[in-house]
């Protein structure tokens, strides 16, 4: 199994610009969520999945859209890059109920906006 | 609002040792309670997961708590090892829709 693979590991962005940053679980888990992390902020969630074709908002939702068209894929798309937006971003996901399970994480997206 | 703490400062706990890192919480009333660890550039990595009808869960060297009336956690690492340097996170579903909230971690060192 690979588990959680997040492409790409490392991106540079200029202000402005939109990407899309790839998630992928062999796992058959119905949750997943995109979270970034910033020194002293902790991880904070960005947009969460409960299934295909079910997205919600986090805690940090703007500047960013999320799709689930199936269970394996849950792309992050960046609309209009800014440097606030340079993080390191994780894609988790989780098994039937995150009362049961624990997320399992991808290895992080490195995002640089200048 | 709801609030995850963590001690922000290092915790340096000589080899051989008990570790112990606390969890916080605040406005939360969580059915159960996560503990992570994280290395250095890398992802988050599961631990073990508490119910609120479950005093204590051991794991290994882990063992966690989870005192519901304190709203407090404690993650305990036995006969510590220089290996289980790293940062831990807690995290606990929120109030209203069971999203994951991750505390902001406590980095440990183990001392040789």
């Amino acid at each position: 199994n690979a588990g959680v693979t997040q492409t790409p590991k490392f991106q540079v962005l200029k202000t402005g610009q939109s990407m899309t940053l790839q998630c992928a679980q062999d796992m058959n888990h119905e949750y997943m969520s995109w979270y970034r992390q910033d020194p002293g902020m902790g991880l904070r969630l960005i947009h969460y999945s409960v299934g295909a074709g079910i997205t919600d908002q986090g805690e940090v939702p703007n500047g960013y859209n999320v799709s689930r068209s199936t269970t394996e894929d849950f792309p992050l798309r960046l609309l209009s890059a800014a440097p606030s937006q340079t993080s390191v971003y994780f894609c988790a996901s989780s098994g039937p109920g995150t009362a049961n399970y624990g997320y399992t994480f991808g290895s992080g997206t490195r995002l640089t906006v200048v | 609002s709801q609030k995850i703490e963590q001690n922000s400062e290092a915790l340096n706990i000589q080899e051989g040792k008990t570790a112990t890192l606390t969890c916080n919480y605040t406005n939360y009333s969580p059915a159960y309670l996560q503990w992570y660890r994280q290395d250095p550039g890398r992802g988050p990595v599961f631990l073990l997961l508490i119910r609120e009808n479950e005093k204590e869960k051991r794991k290994e060297r882990l063992k966690v708590t989870f005192d519901t009336t304190l709203k407090q956690s404690l993650f305990h690492i036995t006969a510590s090892q220089p290996a289980d340097s790293a940062t831990y996170l807690c995290a606990l579903p929120n109030n209203r829709d069971d999203k994951i909230i991750f505390g902001k971690g406590t980095r440990l060192h183990i001392l040789p």
